[in-house]
């Protein structure tokens, strides 16, 4: 079965840290993925794509993050932490004409 | 450009009415929008996808005659939800793809309608 895993509910970082929200995927073909943040009762703020190219993906506010094959994986990543980077973070990735998301991983920077 | 709007913004309502969410795309034409729910605390459940001028597709599980779906033009999609019960209560959020865009896969998100029924 298609899907996508966020495999932490919660990353905690301090703001200037380094982050890293992990994303792992199981799709058919060449992945088409996605990083999406949403803040509460608001809708899904796209961040950054990888469809094809460069492992290495930059994307809004500072973020990027890499594609690696081997490992199926879709890591985002931010060098510094801001306190407004808290969130809800999700990656998605493409399958037959649909997203598919991943359950979703609460950021948190604590000043 | 690429937004969508979505109104209401938030909606309260008796138990056994009906409820009218508007999509909008405003500066873009989608022939296909996507219907999501998020339940507090979960990820985004693919609802539906409605395709401009035919009948909706939904997800397994969906009950069609509950929530009806039209896309009456290139910019707008509507999801009702009748005779709603507490147990539909959520956040629901639409998307649209641009027709004329670079990139066929994107999808653009509304803000989401919080629904509430009582």
């Amino acid at each position: 079965a298609q899907s996508v895993a966020q495999p932490e509910d919660q990353v905690n970082v301090a703001e200037g840290n380094p982050l890293t929200v992990k994303c792992t995927y199981s799709v058919s073909g060449n992945p088409y993925l996605f990083w999406y943040v949403q803040y509460p009762n608001r809708g899904l703020q796209f961040l950054l794509k990888y469809i094809t190219g460069d492992n290495l993906v930059k994307g809004s506010y500072g973020f990027e993050a890499e594609f690696n094959k081997s490992q199926t994986s879709f890591h985002l990543k931010k060098p510094s932490a801001l306190v407004s980077d808290s969130a809800l973070y999700f990656c998605a990735a493409y399958n037959t004409d649909k997203l598919i998301f991943g359950t979703g991983t609460r950021l948190q920077v604590f000043p | 450009g690429a937004v969508v709007s979505q109104h209401p913004s938030w909606v309260i309502c008796k138990s056994g009415t009906s409820v009218k969410i508007e999509c909008r795309s405003l500066d873009f034409q989608a022939t296909t929008m996507f219907w999501y729910r998020q339940f507090p605390k979960q990820s985004l459940m693919l609802m539906a996808t409605s395709n401009e001028g035919s009948k909706a597709t939904y997800e397994q599980g969906v009950e069609k005659d509950k929530f009806l779906i039209n896309h009456a033009s290139l910019t707008l999609s509507t999801l009702t939800v009748t005779s709603a019960h507490p147990e539909d209560s959520s956040f629901y959020i639409c998307s649209a793809r641009d027709l004329g865009g670079l990139d066929y896969n994107e999808q653009f998100f509304g803000p989401g309608t919080r629904l509430t029924v009582l």
